[in-house]
């Protein structure tokens, strides 16, 4: 089946430093979706990208849709400590199920 | 703009009793999705809801099943509840054919 696979698992990173994480797959997609998800809390929509090679930011987030549409890319710049928390790539499965398929999320620790 | 609200908070279960779970969607989207967290796990779909009916469903038995009102709210029910159960279970809500879905802030369920 469709697996979205993203790495790092995890990050321990100095506060002001910049983050990159990534999230591939062996299939095609129309859609690629980056979340946020912190503890307790249901994920959080950072970024949806429509469009092979589309470029989007969201402060200091920014996303990219690979130009071969089976990846996806997300860096943050300057992290602070409230970016802490695990980070979900998502993409919308093959049959016309309303299904998204998530990754295993990259967890992200900023020291201050 | 209201967003997607799930009741209750949390909610503790014996196996083999039955549970029902509830969400109101965003204002405007007409489309709501089940999804089941695991701790440490992204979001599985368990199903879709669109116009009241069950639009696609993800690997889950029959009896997890799920209503849909003509206000657009839902609920999720599981009969039978067993102690893999014990999850977060999040809802969902978009408009239909987008595959851009927002979050609530999930059903925390225990099963003993």
């Amino acid at each position: 089946g469709q697996q979205l696979n993203q790495s790092p698992q995890s990050m321990f990173i100095q506060e002001g430093e910049d983050v990159s994480m990534n999230c591939t797959s062996s299939s095609i997609f129309n859609t690629w979706l980056w979340y946020k998800q912190e503890p307790g809390e249901g994920p959080v929509l950072l970024i949806a990208l429509y469009k092979a090679g589309e470029l989007t930011s969201n402060g200091r987030l920014t996303a990219q849709f690979g130009i071969t549409r089976k990846d996806s890319f997300l860096n943050i710049s300057a992290s602070i400590p409230s970016d802490v928390g695990i980070y979900f790539c998502a993409a919308p499965g093959s049959s016309n199920t309303g299904k998204l398929i998530f990754g295993q999320g990259t967890t992200l620790q900023v020291k201050p | 703009e209201t967003g997607v609200t799930q009741s209750p908070t949390h909610l503790i279960k014996t196996r083999g009793q039955q549970v029902t779970l509830r969400c109101s969607s965003q204002s405007g989207h007409n489309t709501v999705s089940w999804y089941q967290q695991a701790l440490g796990q992204g979001p599985q779909f368990i199903f879709q809801y669109y116009r009241e009916e069950e639009n696609g469903r993800g690997n889950f038995p029959p009896r997890f099943s799920g209503l849909q009102f003509p206000n657009y709210s839902s609920e999720l029910n599981v009969n039978a509840l067993e102690l893999d159960d014990s999850a977060l279970y999040l809802c969902a809500s978009s408009l239909w054919r987008s595959d851009t879905q927002y979050f609530g802030p999930g059903t925390r369920l225990t099963v003993l």
